[in-house]
């Protein structure tokens, strides 16, 4: 079974407006990490967002939410106020176990976000 | 901000020739990784290096892969006679940057084997 799964291949979004991009995860670990990396055409892998299984509050970094629903093992991202520099390939990935330095990621397809001018 | 740093960018090989990437990644972190997405794929974990020894590895680090600490801060990953699927983005990643709960990654070393 995948551990990380991303339905959305793609998805388009008005600039301005604000979008969801989902992420499902399914472990038995009762101590585990959610992440969010943008990767823009470039190339590179750029941390967005952690969440962590025992975080009782959503996860904000500026623009960018955490939408935590443990018991749906769902992970989804929320991006406000999208912009055109928004546009890239958006990872959900996960660590199993309480330390990130001891455990590996585990990482989804991917979702090719499009902000449309 | 602490950064990872992979060379080279992009590397471009002869299949059957060795090549050997290589990363400094963010100080004080005795854990240490490599990945590898081929073009359009998902990201996939190859091997974690703990304390100057390898701790995991992936079905995908077979025997013509290796990961070695040259000195006190760089790593490399060594594959030693490249495949055409061996083409891909290599990321080096540590934790730190963001947080110790957080992997900090390179910019990447495109891999491209003709």
């Amino acid at each position: 079974a995948q551990k990380i799964t991303q339905t959305q291949p793609g998805m388009f979004v008005q600039e301005k407006e604000a979008v969801t991009l989902d992420c499902t995860y399914d472990t038995s670990d009762p101590s585990y990490g959610l992440f969010w990396y943008k990767q823009p055409s470039s190339g590179e892998m750029i941390f967005l967002i952690y969440q962590g299984s025992y975080d009782q509050q959503n996860a904000t970094e500026g623009r960018y939410s955490l939408n935590f629903q443990k018991a749906r093992k769902s992970a989804n991202l929320v991006i406000s106020a999208s912009q055109l520099g928004d546009s890239a390939m958006y990872f959900c990935a996960m660590r199993e176990g309480r330390e990130t330095g001891a455990n590996n990621l585990f990482f989804g397809t991917g979702t090719r976000l499009t902000v449309i001018p | 901000e602490p950064e990872v740093t992979q060379t080279p960018s992009h590397q471009v090989t002869q299949m059957g020739q060795e090549v050997i990437l290589r990363c400094v990644p963010i100080s004080n972190h005795l854990y240490f990784y490599w990945y590898r997405q081929i073009l359009g794929q998902k990201v996939e974990f190859l091997v974690s290096f703990y304390n100057n020894e390898i701790s995991e590895k992936s079905e995908i680090f077979d025997d013509q892969f290796s990961v070695e600490r040259p000195d006190g801060s760089n790593f490399t990953l060594k594959i030693r006679s490249t495949k055409l699927e061996d083409s891909a983005m290599y990321f080096c990643a540590s934790p730190g940057g963001h947080g110790a709960n957080v992997l900090t990654f390179g910019a990447g070393s495109r891999l491209t084997v003709l």
